[in-house]
């Protein structure tokens, strides 16, 4: 019944390793996100897709990669891990409306990253 | 730039008492704000929003207030509860699906 649901829920790895998180909704949502909570509680947006294509790609490294194989799910792969990645990500979804803007983001309960 | 300022970033309140969170924005074109609230440990859910066609909403103990002009709207929380205590979040979009969230608030309820 989980509408965003996200695996992992805990990783821990040493740095320079490679990790992928996986993220699916069953809201029907056109539009996915990852955002990530550093230690001090500040949610950044990382990316935003909208029905498998990117429209929001902030200021990242590329070492962070999105895939989305279709509009239900959003996988975030990591490439060579550095101690600063440790965070908790979160997924979310959510759904645009024809003539209004800004739109309710559901979270998923988050992937607690740990580099070691 | 796209920029949301949240204070206090702490907030301690006896509890039976009201909480107030204040919120700024940058983007005058923003035009919805919605208010998250975080349990520890738990992902963050909307507990409240507002769009710019009015300037408050109110849900039992709840209440959302923004001013356009001034760019700045917050979150009222009467009659303070224990499960209050989280962390709240405001956020304001910028552009059609990018929500820029605050730094957060810490409120705490002292029983």
């Amino acid at each position: 019944d989980t509408a965003v649901s996200q695996t992992p829920k805990y990783l821990v790895t040493q740095m320079g390793n490679d990790k992928s998180i996986k993220c699916e909704q069953n809201l029907g949502h056109d539009t996915m996100y990852w955002y990530k909570q550093d230690s001090k509680k500040f949610l950044k947006i990382m990316f935003s897709y909208n029905n498998k294509e990117l429209i929001i790609n902030e200021t990242v490294p590329n070492r962070f990669s999105p895939k989305s194989p279709d509009k239900a799910h959003l996988n975030l792969h990591i490439n060579s891990l550095e101690l600063g990645d440790s965070a908790v990500y979160f997924c979310a979804s959510s759904q645009p409306r024809t003539g209004t803007s800004g739109n309710t983001i559901y979270f998923g309960e988050g992937s607690w990253l740990t580099v070691v | 730039g796209e920029n949301v300022e949240q204070h206090p970033s702490t907030l301690s309140v006896q509890e039976g008492d009201s909480a107030v969170i204040k919120c700024t924005y940058s983007d005058s074109a923003s035009n919805y704000f919605p208010w998250y609230k975080q349990e520890l440990g738990k992902r963050p859910q909307l507990i409240i929003d507002i769009r710019s066609n009015v300037g408050e909403k109110k849900d039992q103990r709840i209440a959302v207030t923004l001013n356009k002009t001034a760019k700045h709207f917050s979150l009222h929380i009467t009659e303070t509860q224990p499960e209050d205590s989280a962390v709240y979040f405001c956020a304001a979009n910028f552009g059609n699906e990018k929500l820029t969230f605050g730094t957060g608030t810490r409120l705490t309820i002292i029983p």
